[in-house]
């Protein structure tokens, strides 16, 4: 287990740049989900996979975001024409169907976006 | 719609001090609830769940009761140490059924210091 990771930790991009950032789940884990998080609140859900399945979409998804997970692997999320208030932590998480082990979700430290 | 408050932050304490962080929820249906935590710098952790009304979820010296009656499931922790100073989630996970299993709803979290 060697844990769920996001890359870059950290990005610094100008109002209207666009920027992907990519979420490795646990390799076994066929669930994943991404959460913004923003300053003092908690994490928000955005969407998330089963395997390639892109199953449930926020309204807090715009039409400027898409998320992809192309292989039920890794995944992408991508934010076009971004804004000042997209800055945000982005968080990914994965889990394993089955059982009771599909409530817990294993959380990536994030992504720090800040758009200036 | 789902919901979860927590008190408000930040909390400081001592070390060897009883901790208390307040969580109450408004839900349709069962939901199961949750505290995940977040050390600085670290990813959030799934700290405790308690699935149904009257359960008690409890790890590393923390518990929590689901309290449907007043739909709460507070934190305790008896004698808290440094090493627990970190941001605390109360969340929630609507009734079993549906693909959402993993969709959470989050409070906006509290912080916790403890001091030598």
């Amino acid at each position: 287990d060697t844990g769920v990771s996001q890359d870059p930790r950290h990005k610094i991009t100008k109002r209207g740049q666009n920027v992907t950032f990519r979420c490795d789940p646990i390799s076994e884990h066929n669930r994943l989900y991404w959460y913004r998080q923003t300053l003092g609140q908690g994490p928000e859900f955005l969407t998330y996979f089963q395997n390639e399945a892109q199953l449930e979409k926020s309204r807090l998804l715009s039409d400027r975001f898409s998320a992809e997970r192309p292989k039920g692997s890794f995944s992408t999320l991508e934010i076009q024409r971004t804004e000042q208030g997209d800055s945000a932590m982005y968080l990914c998480a994965s889990s394993l169907t089955g059982g009771r082990s599909n409530e817990k979700l294993f959380f990536g430290s994030g992504t720090q976006l800040s758009v200036l | 719609g789902n919901s979860v408050t927590q008190m408000e932050g930040p909390v400081t304490l001592s070390e060897e001090a009883f901790l208390t962080i307040n969580c109450t929820y408004t839900a349709t249906g069962y939901p199961s609830l949750f505290w995940y935590v977040q050390y600085p710098g670290e990813g959030l952790q799934l700290l405790l769940k308690a699935t149904k009304a009257d359960d008690k979820g409890s790890n590393k010296g923390f518990e929590a009761t689901y309290r449907k009656e007043t739909t709460s499931f507070h934190l305790e922790k008896g004698s808290v140490q440094v090493s627990d100073s970190a941001v605390y989630f109360c969340a929630l996970r609507r009734g079993a059924g549906g693909t959402s299993y993993g969709k959470l709803t989050f409070g906006q979290g509290t912080i916790l210091t403890v001091h030598p």
